[in-house]
């Protein structure tokens, strides 16, 4: 079975401040593949990024940056100086690749507002 | 480069009735995957389509059924409506092999109202 966990369902800070969403999954896999979606209102999931089991490399991307740490389980995504038009819902998602059939399994989401 | 397509829009239908969602790949793609978000839920996987066959299929009844055509596009058919249906139904296009491989990218959805 696997899992995806995003403790947090509603964040709010002020624009300019960082924030943190927390991902924390479960996998009985040696391979798998971890992601984050945005979903502003207007409901399109747009990709953000994909980070694979065998590459423990943080990643920065503009005000964008991910750690992922395999001692934990976990893929954290922090935005740097926030900015209004980050709000939106944020999901993490796993995929796994048993037997040739993928499985992905989202998380439930966490709702950033950003306030001006 | 066109993204992935889905239509309609929006979709209002009764109990009981029987609908069709349709959905483009992104250029270059050759999986289809269907997915349900319910308001304030994450996604969940309705069922994955490669070589025009259903290769992975998530826990949702019979009711649920889907075609790959030859072009790579797709339809969800949903039979025998129930109000829980109602749902934003996602549809997310991948390679299945190469680099890229398992990168989803998403189209915006059909928001399906059961009455």
């Amino acid at each position: 079975a696997q899992k995806v966990t995003q403790a947090q369902t509603e964040i709010s800070v002020v624009e300019k401040e960082d924030v943190t969403l927390d991902c924390v999954y479960e996998t009985r896999d040696t391979t798998y593949y971890l992601f984050w979606y945005k979903q502003p209102p207007s409901g399109e999931l747009v990709f953000l990024i994909r980070r694979n089991s065998f590459d423990e490399q943080n990643e920065i991307s503009g005000r964008y940056s991910w750690n992922f740490q395999k001692s934990t389980s976990s893929f954290n995504f922090t935005i740097t100086a926030s900015q209004v038009v980050d709000s939106a819902v944020y999901f993490c998602a796993l995929t796994t690749n048993s037997g040739g059939y993928q499985k992905v399994t989202f998380g439930i989401g966490t709702k950033l507002q950003v306030i001006p | 480069d066109a993204g992935v397509t889905q239509s309609p829009t929006h979709l209002i239908k009764t109990r009981g009735q029987q609908v069709t969602l349709r959905c483009s790949p992104k250029s270059g793609h050759d999986t289809v995957s269907w997915y349900q978000q319910a308001l304030g839920q994450g996604p969940q996987f309705i069922f994955q389509y490669y070589e025009e066959e259903e290769r992975q299929r998530g826990n949702f009844p019979d009711r649920f059924s889907g075609h790959q055509f030859p072009n790579y596009s797709s339809e969800l058919n949903v039979n025998a409506l129930l109000l829980g249906d109602s749902a934003l139904y996602l549809c997310a296009s991948s390679l299945a092999e190469g680099q890229g491989a398992y990168e989803q990218y998403f189209g915006p959805g059909t928001r399906l109202t059961v009455t």
